[in-house]
Formats: structure tokens, C-alpha cells, sequence
């Protein structure tokens, strides 16, 4: 079963917009990733949050971590059409593995 | 230098027959992972490398997959015997170290007809 699960599924705003995804996960991790997936194309790495962070900032993204409810949120300001993809988390479990979400399809209209 | 690359990026094959994938990494990540991705799923991990040594191939479905990694860069994701439920994109990855942020590479479509 997928260790981090994103919520919503798909979430359409228009272009301007805020957009603010969700990520849970099941065990205690040492980091959490973001990463974006355009249609087709590999898989970009957007931010990463260490267990002892909070929040984290980089240009128009947010992350936040709250390991007391094993989530994390990424929130994307002024979206734009061209952040028109997939997104998803990934966690580090104890051992080796990494464990990505389901991800959230996220469609900004121009 | 150049990012991860892949090839082949696409492969079609016979149920039955066997296939090999290659990954070439960033130069200087010792850490390399295999992901297997199916269409509208997340990545989901096979195998781990630290260095030439697999770290973890937990996530290998069967023994009909095998991976390598004998100089510590380049690695070769192996299927036997290989099925239509092979069918998927493969992605691989390297970072810096373990725990870094990943670069993935453009995938490899694996089609068994």
C-alpha cells in the first residue's frame, strides 16, 4: 500500500489562484519531498522538508510539516497555467525505500 | 554534467522475452534508485544503490526482476520472463546521497503484448 496519499485527487483553479495540496503518510519518516510530474515527463524535485522543519519557503512554494499528524501541505501562490501537472510526496521510511503518493493533478486555467 | 538519462525510452516486447533497461546517472551520485510508475499512480519504489551494492531491493515484485550497478554508475534493470503486467513506465533516479533530492530521468515505456 502507498505509504503517502495526496488529497485532493485533482483540484482546477483559475490562473491567479492559490493551490494547496495535502499529503499524509503512515510511519515516521526522516524527510519529505515534493515533486512535480508534467504530463508524460519525468518527475522534478520541487522541495524537501527535514522532520525537525515546519515550514519551508522556495520562490512561490509553501511547505508545511506537521509530524504530530504525519501531513505535510504544499501551497502554490499566484498559480500559473505552466504548474499545470501532477504532484506528488515522497517520504523516506527507516531503512532504504522511498514511497510516493498518488498525487494530486492539479489543472490551472489560463 | 548532462542530467539522468534512459534508454531505451520506449520497448516493446513479447510476453516471455527478456529486456534490459539502462540508467545513466548524474556523474558523482553514488545513490541510484528504480522506480515503477503505471499510469495514474505514483512512482512506486523497486531498488535502492548505495555505491556498486543494492541497499534495498525490497521492492523488487519477484525474482523474475534483477538489477546492477558493477561500477557504481551506470545501472541495468533486468526482466526475465517478463508478462503483460510488466507493462508500465520504469524510472530511474540518482542524487548525491541517500535522502538528497532526486533527479529523475525522461523513463523507459515498457510495453509486453
Amino acid at each position: 500500500s502507498q505509504q503517502g496519499e495526496e488529497d485532493p485527487q485533482a483540484l482546477s483553479i483559475q490562473e491567479g489562484e492559490n493551490a494547496t495540496m495535502n499529503c499524509s503518510y503512515k510511519t515516521s519518516i526522516n524527510n519529505l519531498q515534493w515533486y512535480r510530474q508534467n504530463s508524460g515527463r519525468g518527475l522534478v524535485h520541487l522541495i524537501l522538508i527535514r522532520s525537525n522543519e515546519r515550514e519551508k519557503h522556495s520562490g512561490r512554494l509553501r511547505v508545511t510539516l506537521d509530524t504530530s499528524k504525519k501531513s505535510s501541505s504544499l501551497l502554490i501562490t499566484a498559480s500559473r497555467a505552466a504548474d499545470t501537472a501532477s504532484y506528488f510526496c515522497a517520504t523516506d521510511m527507516s531503512g532504504n525505500q522511498f514511497y510516493f503518493g498518488t498525487g494530486t493533478s492539479l489543472t490551472v486555467i489560463p | 554534467g548532462a542530467g539522468v538519462s534512459q534508454t531505451p525510452s520506449n520497448k516493446v516486447t513479447e510476453k516471455g522475452k527478456y529486456v534490459e533497461l539502462r540508467c545513466d546517472p548524474i556523474s558523482g551520485h553514488t545513490a541510484l534508485y528504480w522506480y515503477r510508475q503505471s499510469l495514474g499512480q505514483g512512482p512506486e519504489f523497486l531498488i535502492y544503490f548505495q555505491g556498486t551494492g543494492a541497499a534495498d531491493d525490497s521492492g523488487l515484485p519477484n525474482d523474475r526482476f534483477f538489477a546492477v550497478r558493477p561500477e557504481g554508475s551506470v545501472s541495468t534493470l533486468k526482466i526475465q520472463r517478463t508478462e503483460r503486467g510488466d507493462s508500465a513506465m520504469y524510472l530511474c533516479a540518482s542524487s548525491l546521497i541517500w535522502g538528497n533530492e532526486q533527479f529523475f530521468g525522461p523513463g523507459t515505456r515498457l510495453t509486453v503484448l
